[in-house]
């Protein structure tokens, strides 16, 4: 089935530093993309929906200039948690639709990301 | 504002009995429905999904849809230890946005 690749797995980072995560479609083309945060014993919350070639689109509440969204090609989505503060530690996952992006179509989740900002 | 509930739990069952989860969702114009599992510190890996009214059966897993009542639930049978986990319920509109409920967490005691 299709796979979708975070990296890093887990990242330690002091609080003031920017820190990037990628997400990839391993053997598919994903023309968008979704990035969820998720805090402890809480649900995934979306963040943004990213798009190949385009400008992100983001939740309410979600501060585009904190978290910078790039959807450079049809494999890979990149994350950027910029002026990293503790409270944005939290567990971030991507996902890709698998097909056209239909209600129907199977949603691919990587395997997460945990940001640790000290 | 879209919702998706579920009870938090902790759920507890004995190994072997039917685990039973519930989740309701505040969008009408909602037309997929999931089920995923979610071990700790692991992204979610889904269980079910489910389109229209009625049951879905997979293995141990029944998912039933209830559109006039915005119900969908989870049905588990012959639960193991090996399923004790937060189960997450999704509900998806007309496009591929997901709006996750906040999970309940399984408990199968050995």
């Amino acid at each position: 089935g299709a796979v979708v690749s975070q990296h890093p797995s887990r990242v330690i980072c002091k609080s003031g530093t920017s820190v990037k995560i990628e997400c990839r479609s391993l053997d598919f083309q994903a023309t968008t993309m979704f990035w969820y945060r998720q805090f402890p014993k809480q649900s995934l919350m979306l963040m943004a929906t990213s798009n190949e070639g385009s400008k992100a689109t983001y939740e309410q509440g979600v501060e585009k200039d904190k978290f910078l969204i790039n959807h450079a090609s049809l494999t890979l989505s990149t994350l950027t948690v910029t002026s990293a503060h503790p409270e944005d530690s939290s567990f971030y996952i991507c996902s890709a639709p698998g097909l056209a992006g239909g209600p129907t179509d199977t949603q691919y989740f990587g395997p997460g990301t945990r940001l640790t900002v000290l | 504002q879209k919702e998706v509930e579920q009870n938090s739990g902790p759920l507890s069952v004995p190994e072997g009995a039917i685990a039973s989860l519930n989740c309701t969702y505040s969008d009408r114009g909602s037309q997929s429905f999931f089920w995923y599992r979610q071990y700790s510190g692991k992204s979610p890996e889904l269980i079910m999904s489910i389109y229209s009214n009625g049951d879905k059966e997979d293995g141990r897993f029944t998912a039933q849809l209830n559109k006039a009542s915005q119900y969908v639930s989870l049905l588990i049978r012959d639960s193991q230890p090996s399923d004790s986990a937060t189960y997450l319920c999704a509900v998806r509109g007309g496009g591929f946005k997901t709006i996750f409920g906040a999970g309940t967490r399984l408990f199968v005691k050995a």
